[in-house]
């Protein structure tokens, strides 16, 4: 089983339009983070979360909000889905007492708005 | 602002050859990593190097950091169809116990059979 895993994976919506995008992780970190990726872009990220109740805005937190559930979730909502949101979304972990100081990402959101 | 800067912007190679990849970055670090990306998947880590050491190794791969001129290089050895993927280096400038990464625009590397 993946480690870190995403739902959904693939989500048409229309402009004006709430959703939500769940991340879930079995590795165990505290630190989780929401990330985006434009084509030929890399990664912004959007918010993070240290722990349950720490919750950070990153380079990009505007139209978006999140809800860090329990040490295992992290969610993303956009409140109003515009156009300009259209992107992949990547969930992603990481352990600060790592060694390697990596991030584990999951397999992404493909998220399309009309 | 995205912190680090991938060279080329994309890379095509044939099977066999080295291939080398290039990253800038404008503020102080803790480290630096470089992550790759398969088409449309989720970032693999690949391999990290501190701000005090200048090079390191893990079986094809080799990275050099240059903190006076804040430069970072990926070198693949002996590439093979398998390494085509996006690459991605990404800085960590947090400091203390807080840990976030900014990450590059990437270099697109195709490996031709």
């Amino acid at each position: 089983d993946a480690d870190v895993t995403q739902t959904p994976r693939n989500r048409i919506t229309k402009t004006g339009k709430r959703i939500m995008l769940e991340c879930s992780q079995t590795k165990g970190h505290d630190r989780m983070y929401w990330y985006r990726q434009d084509p030929g872009l890399g990664l912004q990220l959007i918010y993070y979360s240290f722990d349950v109740k720490d919750i950070n805005k990153g380079e990009i937190s505007d139209g978006y909000s999140v809800s860090r559930q329990a040490q295992a979730k992290f969610s993303l909502s956009l409140e109003s889905a515009i156009p300009n949101q259209t992107a992949l979304y990547f969930c992603a972990t990481s352990d600060p007492r790592s060694r390697t100081r990596e991030q584990f990402f999951g397999p992404g959101t493909r998220l399309t708005v009309l | 602002s995205q912190q680090g800067e991938e060279d080329p912007q994309a890379l095509s190679i044939q099977e066999g050859e080295n291939a080398t990849m290039n990253c800038s970055y404008k503020t102080s670090i803790n480290n630096l990593q470089w992550y790759r990306q398969n088409s449309g998947r989720g970032l693999v880590h690949l391999i990290l190097i501190r701000s005090n050491e200048r090079e390191k190794h893990s079986g094809r791969l080799r990275v050099t950091l240059d903190t006076s001129k804040k430069s970072s290089s990926l070198l693949i050895t002996a590439s093979r169809a398998a390494d085509t993927a996006s690459y991605f280096c990404a800085t960590d400038d947090s400091g203390g116990s807080n840990y976030k990464l900014t990450f590059g625009k990437g270099t697109l590397l195709t490996v031709n059979p």
